[in-house]
């Protein structure tokens, strides 16, 4: 089985400013895929980036970075520059196997953002 | 536009009252899903499928009945509302190609049980 953890309820970050949303798990899986969604106050569910568990490389997405660290089994997503948009709910979710095995996801319960002028 | 689409937008039940949430895809994905979210929770996967045809459960099953008739659609039914099945329901699907692409999610729905 697979969990997700993420321990901080909520963040404050000033405008312009780069955050850090963390993010552990736990699985047996030697194969996975980690993502973050990102929920507005309008309740749409947004795809942010994603990470799989053979790369490499951290990805990137514009402003979003995920800082992918496999053998303490944490996903972070860093936020750079930070805007009054990026106020939302941040979910951090895996889902096991990559390519065609990844049939649904897990997800932690979120952090709420709140990005202040 | 190409995506998910759920309906109703908002449902109000009595308790005992079945009733099927839509969920459609434009796609041609093979995985879809259902996920109910309630505050604090997270995202619970409720129940899931990798084809027409074929469906599994996921973590929280229990008053729910689901079946995949054709790629596009997987309807979530409800037989018999009870007041813990108070949700936001989303439905999400992807393509069996890389993960990278992410899953779509549906707008929701918004489901009080009375």
């Amino acid at each position: 089985a697979q969990k997700i953890t993420q321990t901080q309820p909520g963040m404050f970050v000033q405008e312009k400013e780069a955050v850090t949303l963390d993010c552990t798990y736990d699985t047996s899986d030697q194969s996975y895929g980690l993502f973050w969604y990102k929920q507005p106050s309008s309740g749409e569910m947004i795809f942010l980036i994603y990470q799989g568990s053979y790369d490499e490389q951290n990805a990137t997405e514009g402003r979003y970075s995920l800082n992918f660290q496999k053998a303490r089994k944490s996903a972070n997503l860093v936020i750079s520059a930070s805007q009054l948009g990026d106020s939302a709910m941040y979910f951090c979710a895996m889902t096991p196997g990559v390519s065609n095995s990844g049939y649904a996801l897990n997800f932690g319960k979120g952090t709420s953002l709140l990005v202040t002028p | 536009n190409a995506g998910v689409t759920q309906t109703p937008k908002f449902q109000v039940l009595k308790t005992g009252q079945s009733m099927t949430l839509q969920c459609a895809q434009d796609m041609n994905h093979e995985y879809m899903s259902w996920y109910r979210q309630d505050p604090g929770m997270g995202l619970r996967l409720i129940h899931y499928s990798v084809g027409a045809g074929i469906t599994d459960q996921g973590e929280v099953p229990n008053g729910y009945n689901v079946s995949r008739s054709t790629t596009e659609d997987f309807p979530l039914r409800l037989l018999s509302a009870a007041p813990s099945q108070t949700s936001v329901y989303f439905c999400a699907s992807r393509a069996t190609r890389a993960l990278s692409y992410g899953y779509t999610f549906g707008s929701g729905t918004r489901l009080t049980v009375v």
